[in-house]
């Protein structure tokens, strides 16, 4: 079935600096989903792409969908406390909507 | 618009116990997904369903995993007998249609 790489698997910045993760696919896809999850909690959906090339943000984050449609790519700029935790991309697996996860990047935030 | 509702939060049980969780979608979402999420590594689908049918249930293990959804709104999981490797966050998740999948906030179960 299909997989889903993150990198990195972790990283760790000070308050203020701008962050940047991708994951990549062993196929085509046709739609990637961005979702940031906290400590005890599920995972919320932070950006979602449909379009090769497409580029979209939702406040300091912004997420490109590869044009090769194998790859996408999370930037946070400036970051703040809140923004800790573990990111996860997500795409379609195969099936009727089936949705499969990378293995997530972990973020932890210097003050 | 209220969101996934599941419970319990937290459960603890001895290995060869059984345990079943719950789950509320979002309301009018047709699709509604089980995950496990093992500590450290991304959620792992188990079974999807579509109202009251079954989409796709190819990673559930089905010796000792079953789930329901009767009536296309509620589901339960349920382990009979647990192993200690279940030990995991059961996540619930639904859609209306879209890939876009909203969560629950989990019921982390511990096997000892």
């Amino acid at each position: 079935g299909q997989q889903l790489n993150q990198s990195p698997q972790s990283m760790f910045i000070q308050e203020g600096e701008d962050v940047s993760m991708n994951c990549t696919s062993s196929s085509i896809f046709n739609t990637w989903l961005w979702y940031k999850q906290d400590p005890g909690e599920g995972p919320v959906l932070l950006i979602a792409l449909y379009k090769a090339g497409e580029l979209t943000s939702n406040g300091r984050l912004t997420a490109q969908f590869g044009i090769t449609r194998k790859d996408s790519f999370l930037n946070i700029s400036a970051s703040i406390p809140s923004d800790v935790g573990i990111y996860f991309c997500a795409g379609p697996g195969q099936g009727a909507q089936k949705l499969v996860f990378g293995q997530g990047t972990r973020l932890t935030i210097n003050p | 618009e209220a969101g996934v509702a599941q419970s319990p939060r937290y459960k603890i049980i001895e290995k060869r116990q059984s345990v079943a969780f719950w789950c509320n979608p979002i309301s009018g979402h047709a699709t509604l997904y089980w995950y496990q999420q093992i500590l450290g590594q991304g959620p792992k689908l188990l079974i999807q369903f579509q109202n009251n049918g079954v989409v796709d249930d190819s990673q559930l293990p089905k010796d000792r995993f079953s789930a329901e959804r009767l009536k296309g709104v509620d589901s339960t999981l349920k382990i009979q007998p647990a192993k200690l490797e279940d030990s995991a966050v059961y996540l619930c998740a639904s859609t209306d249609g879209r890939f876009e999948a909203f969560f629950g906030q989990g019921t982390r179960l511990t096997v000892v």
